[in-house]
């Protein structure tokens, strides 16, 4: 197995600008997580999906970030439009039971 | 808010010397999981106990959980240089039909030398 695969793995854009962020959870795992790194705020939970279906977006930090999941494969996390304050790592997670397998995240610099 | 607070924040020790690392957490769980992260690397999973279990070993790693304190500690025997990682503790609960989440504590910053 692959394990989870996101792309890309660096981003550098600059400000105003739309990021796209993509993932591909390992086979049948039904659940998926999207989370955020900072040396400042640590590993933060955004949303997560369970079998396609947004569970709890509390921890999007606002109207500029959107997830979605169109089927059991394939996720996006999008921010438009992107700032200075969101440059981190950006990690996705998939399970199909209790214990979630990270990807190898997408390093995100706004500039 | 996170839901697991770790100590040490940062810890260094001699290769061969064992590792203890300590988690505390606010809310009742289903579950509390350890995770390892070597840097620019994502997370993987250590161990797991349940919240009906007092004791975990796998390999060198021994998991303890005391849910009247709310708390766990992870201890590292024989330490390795290949063990220099950020360790987290990370609680679960899960909700019917609705998969579940982890929240993560901040993290340990092992650094064990040669």
């Amino acid at each position: 197995d692959a394990g989870v695969i996101q792309s890309p793995r660096h981003e550098v854009t600059e400000m105003g600008q739309e990021v796209t962020l993509r993932c591909k959870p390992i086979s049948g795992h039904n659940s998926l997580f999207w989370y955020r790194q900072t040396m400042m705020r640590g590993l933060e939970l955004l949303i997560y999906f369970n079998n396609n279906v947004p569970i709890d977006d509390s921890g999007m930090p606002e109207d500029r970030f959107s997830a979605k999941m169109p089927n059991a494969s394939f996720s996006t996390l999008k921010i438009q439009p992107s700032e200075p304050r969101d440059s981190a790592v950006y990690f996705c997670a998939s399970t199909g039971g209790e214990t979630q397998y990270f990807g190898p995240g997408t390093r995100l610099l706004v500039l | 808010s996170q839901q697991g607070e770790e100590d040490p924040q940062a810890l260094s020790i001699q290769e061969g010397e064992n590792a203890t690392m300590n988690c505390s957490y606010k809310t009742s769980i289903n579950n509390l999981q350890w995770y390892r992260q070597n840097s620019g690397r994502g997370l993987v999973h250590l161990i797991l106990i349940r919240s009906n279990e007092r004791e975990k070993h796998s390999g060198r790693l021994r998991v303890t959980l005391d849910t009247s304190k709310k708390s766990s500690s992870l201890l590292i025997t024989a330490s390795r240089a290949a063990d220099t990682a950020s360790y987290f503790c990370a609680t679960a609960r899960v909700i019917y039909n609705q998969g579940g989440k982890l929240i993560f504590g901040q993290g340990t910053e092992l650094s064990v030398k040669p």
